[in-house]
């Protein structure tokens, strides 16, 4: 099946820095990818919908300025956590289907680990 | 917004027990999927039901999508400890993004 590379898997970052979640489509194309936050034991909250070669979707609510997204190619697309504070703390998962297939199956990232000190 | 409920939240059952976890939304859906997310994993695609009234198999998994496309459960007969995790069902909102909304998961402990 279709596989999505996520990096980190752990990150620890300090109060007021910036951080990078990559999201890889390793073996498909890759035009739509979607963000999501789990809270422990809570479900998927889609945060944005990144399309290549235009701007990211926000979902309501969440801040376009603090959670930057990248989508530069049709295999990578990029979260940047700018400014983190605690509240910010959280498990990112990114999630990819396969260009031209609107409403098939989402391929998930194995998520990442986002703790700010 | 477009919301799925999902039902109970949590099961726990005996292993060898059967176990059923219920979606429900309040407008028609285009499909429905379900996905499975072991304890510190991340979410799998299972199925996917398009039909009104269909109903798919995965060995011990039967997957229903009601009459009306309102609705969907997802069966387990005979639940063992490899099905622990929880399971998502999750609709594609109204948007034409492809983008999906996921039920609020049933985590199921598996006691063997």
């Amino acid at each position: 099946g279709a596989v999505v590379s996520q990096h980190p898997s752990r990150v620890i970052c300090k109060s007021g820095t910036s951080v990078k979640i990559e999201c890889r489509s390793l073996d498909f194309q890759a035009t739509t990818m979607f963000w999501y936050r789990q809270f422990p034991k809570k479900s998927l909250m889609l945060m944005a919908t990144s399309n290549e070669g235009s701007k990211a979707t926000y979902e309501q609510g969440v801040e376009k300025d603090k959670f930057l997204i990248n989508h530069a190619s049709l295999t990578l697309s990029t979260l940047t956590v700018t400014s983190a504070h605690p509240e910010d703390s959280s498990f990112y998962i990114c999630s990819a289907r396969e260009a031209g297939r609107r409403y098939s199956e989402q391929y998930f990232g194995p998520g990442t680990r986002l703790t700010v000190t | 917004g477009q919301q799925v409920m999902q039902i109970p939240q949590y099961q726990h059952v005996q292993e060898g027990e059967d176990f059923t976890t219920y979606c429900n939304s309040s407008t028609t859906l285009s499909n429905i999927q379900w996905y499975k997310q072991r304890p510190g994993g991340h979410p799998v695609f299972l199925i996917q039901l398009v039909k009104s009234g269909e109903v798919k198999k995965q060995k011990r998994l039967t997957f229903q999508f009601g009459e009306a496309k309102k609705n969907s459960s997802l069966h387990i007969t005979a639940t063992q400890t490899t099905d622990v995790g929880t399971y998502f069902c999750a609709a594609h909102g109204s948007s034409n993004t492809g983008k999906l909304i996921f039920g609020q998961g049933t985590t199921l402990q598996v006691k063997p």
